[in-house]
């Protein structure tokens, strides 16, 4: 199973908005709504932010959303912030004949 | 408060065994699959192995299968990874993660445990 391909990195300014791409196939970003982001500072353990494609946990700030065509999601961060400069991991399931879940590659945010 | 807690990393030769445990805390672990993520330093996040509540579904990455054995004491609250025939491309912080239900994804994660592969 291949990892899920997302950019190396993007950046923006505080107060504009940004979006990560995670391109998948039809094994499992394509297949399934169970994608789901994570964002990681230095040091720290990962978190989620969005889960089954759009939906944000409780306490994550509704500035994270998230969307879904075909074999792609992309993670929308609007509003940037300062503390949102971290990487951003995807990760989608990919069924249980195979390895059950995949992340992407990992994209740094730099807030500018 | 949901608490994982990462233990029994450490150096150790390739070729060599290494068994990690997570302790867990503050919610009901019979309940919940449980999973171990690893990252490489400063590479991205790999998913190594899950195992399901009662332990009646375990699947692993391609990267370890035959050489890792993911297991769980419902009685300890405790998730293992025991890591055989280890190579230098496992050196990485191992995280272990609930995977909830509600949500399908890794809801809380430890604070990983170090296990580097050096002679």
């Amino acid at each position: 199973q291949s990892a899920l391909t997302q950019p190396a990195s993007v950046s923006g300014s505080p107060g504009q908005s940004i979006t990560i791409s995670c391109t998948g196939t039809s094994s499992d970003v394509g297949s399934y709504n169970l994608v789901s982001w994570y964002q990681q500072h230095p040091g720290k353990a990962p978190k989620l932010m969005i889960y089954e494609v759009s939906k944000r946990p409780s306490g994550v700030s509704n500035r994270f959303s998230g969307s879904k065509s075909g074999n792609t999601a992309s993670l929308t961060i609007s509003g940037l912030q300062a503390e949102d400069e971290a990487d951003y991991y995807c990760c989608s399931y990919a069924g249980s004949s195979t390895s059950n879940w995949v992340f992407g590659g990992g994209t740094k945010l730099t807030v500018l | 408060e949901v608490q994982l807690v990462e233990s029994g990393g450490g150096l150790v030769k390739p070729g060599g065994s290494l068994r990690l445990s997570c302790a867990a805390s503050g919610f009901t672990f019979s309940s919940y699959s449980m999973n171990w993520v690893r990252q490489a330093p400063g590479k991205g996040l790999e998913w190594v192995s899950s195992i399901s509540s009662s332990s009646s579904y375990i699947y692993y990455a391609d990267s370890v299968k035959g050489r890792f054995t993911i297991s769980r004491d419902n009685a300890k609250n405790s998730l293992y990874l025991q890591m055989n025939s280890l190579r230098a491309e496992d050196t990485a912080v191992y995280y272990c993660a609930r995977e909830d239900p509600a949500s399908s994804a890794f809801d809380y994660w430890g604070q990983g445990t170090l296990v580097t592969v050096s002679s």
